[in-house]
Parts: structure tokens; sequence; C-alpha cells
């Protein structure tokens, strides 16, 4: 079955960007979609973006616009989500979620990756 | 996109029932059957325990189930069990590919 295991904890300046990848096994990668959701200290979840490896089209939580950039790389089955004008609001764990593209469900998530935003 | 709205916290004894609900609007729950309920434990990633509504995924106790009336989701657990303690969140479509979770409930058992 498969399993998405992303990358590791990060420490940003405000202002300055952040990519976190994510890497499925075990399933077909390009036939599905890849969401982003980010959950800050003690907060609720929110869905970020979603990407889909077969036809490389991604969509993204209007709040993001501008600010989100989600690709895949197929050849070896990753996801990434670059977040850039880093601000502490940012300060989350930011977790990917596989989807199927006709509907709007997430499973399974990675682990989650802590990104936090200090001067 | 607003949160859609659950209750902070819903709180019941072992063996007993709870229903958390979901409330968004004629625009997202009320309009898409494609409302999913997610589980998560203190640290842990979110897990998916409903989705389109009313469909379990494999692996998933019978004791979880969903519903649906108007612009209103809900989450029913029946037979609480200890192991039911946990964060629960709804999900649901919202249209032009974008999508909106709940404000979250606490589950005490």
């Amino acid at each position: 079955q498969v399993q998405l295991v992303q990358s590791g904890s990060e420490v940003k300046k405000p202002g300055s960007s952040v990519t976190v990848s994510c890497k499925a096994s075990g399933g077909t990668f390009s036939a599905y979609a890849i969401n982003w959701v980010r959950q800050a200290p003690a907060q609720g979840l929110e869905w970020m973006g979603r990407i889909i490896p077969i036809v490389d089209v991604a969509n993204y939580a209007q709040r993001f616009q501008g600010r989100v950039t989600i690709t895949a790389d197929k050849s070896t089955a990753t996801a990434y989500l670059e977040l850039s004008s880093l601000r502490s609001e940012d300060t989350a764990v930011y977790y990917c979620a596989r989807g199927v593209a006709s509907t709007w469900w997430f499973d399974p998530w990675g682990q989650g990756t802590l990104v936090t935003v200090t001067s | 996109q607003s949160a859609l709205t659950q209750p902070a916290s819903v709180s019941g004894s072992p063996g007993q029932s709870i229903t958390i609900s979901c409330t968004g609007t004629s625009s997202d729950v009320g309009f898409y059957n494609l409302v999913s309920w997610y589980q998560q434990h203190p640290g842990k990633a979110p897990k998916l325990m409903i989705h389109e509504v009313n469909k379990r995924p494999s692996g998933v106790s019978d004791r979880f189930s969903g519903s649906k009336s108007g612009n209103t989701a809900s989450l029913t657990i029946s037979g609480l069990q200890a192991e039911d303690e946990a964060d629960y969140y709804c999900c649901s479509y919202a249209g032009s590919s974008d999508g909106v979770f709940g404000t979250g409930t606490k589950v005490t058992v």
C-alpha cells in the first residue's frame, strides 16, 4: 500500500522561502492527487492546494494564491510544496496526503513536517 | 472559504454514542456529497474515517458512521471506547477545486 514520507523539519527566517518534499512509495503516484494541508500549533487543519501529477495541474486555496507553488516529479514519485514570503504565522506542521482527483478525501497522510519561522 | 463549524468538544462515557456536527453552507456541505471525516491523535497525522458523507474505508470500525442533512454533516461514534479519544475534523469540497476543513472537535471519553 502507498506510503508518503516527508522531508525533515525546517527553521526559516521571515521573508524567506521553504520547500517541503513528499515521496510516495508502494503505489501508483501519477494517477492520484497529492494534497498539502497545514496545521498551526494547537490549531485546526487548513487545505493549501493539490497537484495531479498525471496532468501536471495544480490548484491552490485562494488565501495562498501567489505565495505557494506545488510541483511533482513523476520520475521520483515526489511532490513538493514551496511557500514563499514566510511570516511567523506560517509556523505549522505541513502534511501531504493522497487524494483521488474526482473526489475530495485524503488518505493516506505523510508524517508531517514542522516548519518554524523565526527571526 | 470560512471554516466549517464544529462543536469545540463532545464527551461521553464508554459504551455510549456521540454525534459530532459539521455545519457549512449551501455552497459546500449542502451542495456536494463530498464530506469526509478525520481522526487525529496528539502528535499524529490525521486518519481518514469517513468519505463521501457515509462511506467507511476498509479497516475503519463500523462504530463510525456518517450522515448529512441540508448544510450539516454528522459523525456518530457508537459504543464509545477509550481509543476514540482524539480530535475530529470534517472536510468538504467547496467547488472550483477548493475545499474547507471544520474547526475541529475534541472528543473526551
